[in-house]
């Protein structure tokens, strides 16, 4: 089973901040999907990137794969209080079509 | 479009009760999925289910544990005799057919508390 390291595992930040967050492995992904969990809610799917070298934008928030396809991350301009949450990478384990592995996740608190 | 719905969102059971954890899928979504998070662990897969079928159990306990999706009704994940240790988020999440590996739709979780 592929292990994915996301870093830092806790980010405090003032509102208006820019921050970058990371997802690794030392295989190569099929696919990467990148989720938001607020207390005491579940995770809300924001992205999927599949080729290397891909770009995503969603309003603030930049989503990079890396060119080899081992890493990802998220970039997100002039944080607000409400992005505040649980950031989840995750990928289809062995090639599954349907079964996930999680990262164990990065904290982010923006503070206003 | 109502979204993944799951009940209860709380429950609270003794050592050795059963716990029943309930979901319904997205409309139009036929497959289903169950995590469980721990604080520590994250999120862990344990079972994938189409109507009347499991297809992948392989992250469940092999004892206590049980899962269904019937014809009719909502999924059912089942814990019997549960134990401290079974405290935690669990979460449903259902896709199209087919579609599990581009991104899930989940429910908002029952929290299982063991007393």
């Amino acid at each position: 089973t592929q292990l994915l390291e996301q870093s830092p595992q806790f980010l405090s930040i003032q509102e208006g901040e820019n921050l970058t967050v990371y997802c690794n492995s030392s295989s190569v992904f099929s696919s990467l999907q990148w989720y938001r969990q607020e207390p005491g809610e579940g995770p809300v799917l924001l992205v999927t990137v599949v080729t290397g070298g891909e770009v995503k934008k969603l309003k603030r928030l930049t989503f990079q794969f890396g060119d080899a396809r081992k890493d990802s991350s998220l970039h997100i301009t002039a944080a607000q209080p409400g992005d505040t949450g649980l950031y989840l990478c995750a990928e289809n384990s062995g090639g599954s079509n349907y079964k996930l592995t999680f990262g164990k996740g990065t904290l982010l608190t923006v503070n206003p | 479009n109502a979204g993944v719905m799951q009940n209860p969102r709380h429950l609270v059971r003794r050592r050795g009760q059963e716990a029943r954890l309930r979901c319904s899928p997205m409309k139009g979504h036929s497959h289903v999925y169950w995590y469980r998070q721990l604080p520590e662990e994250g999120l862990k897969f344990m079972v994938y289910l189409q109507k009347e079928n499991i297809i992948d159990e392989s992250g469940m306990p092999k004892e206590r544990f049980s899962a269904e999706f019937p014809k009719e009704g909502p999924s059912i994940l089942r814990i019997q005799q549960v134990v401290r240790g079974d405290s935690a988020a669990y979460f449903c999440a259902s896709s199209p057919p087919g579609q599990g590996g581009y991104g899930y739709t989940f429910g908002s979780g029952t929290r299982l508390t063991v007393v």
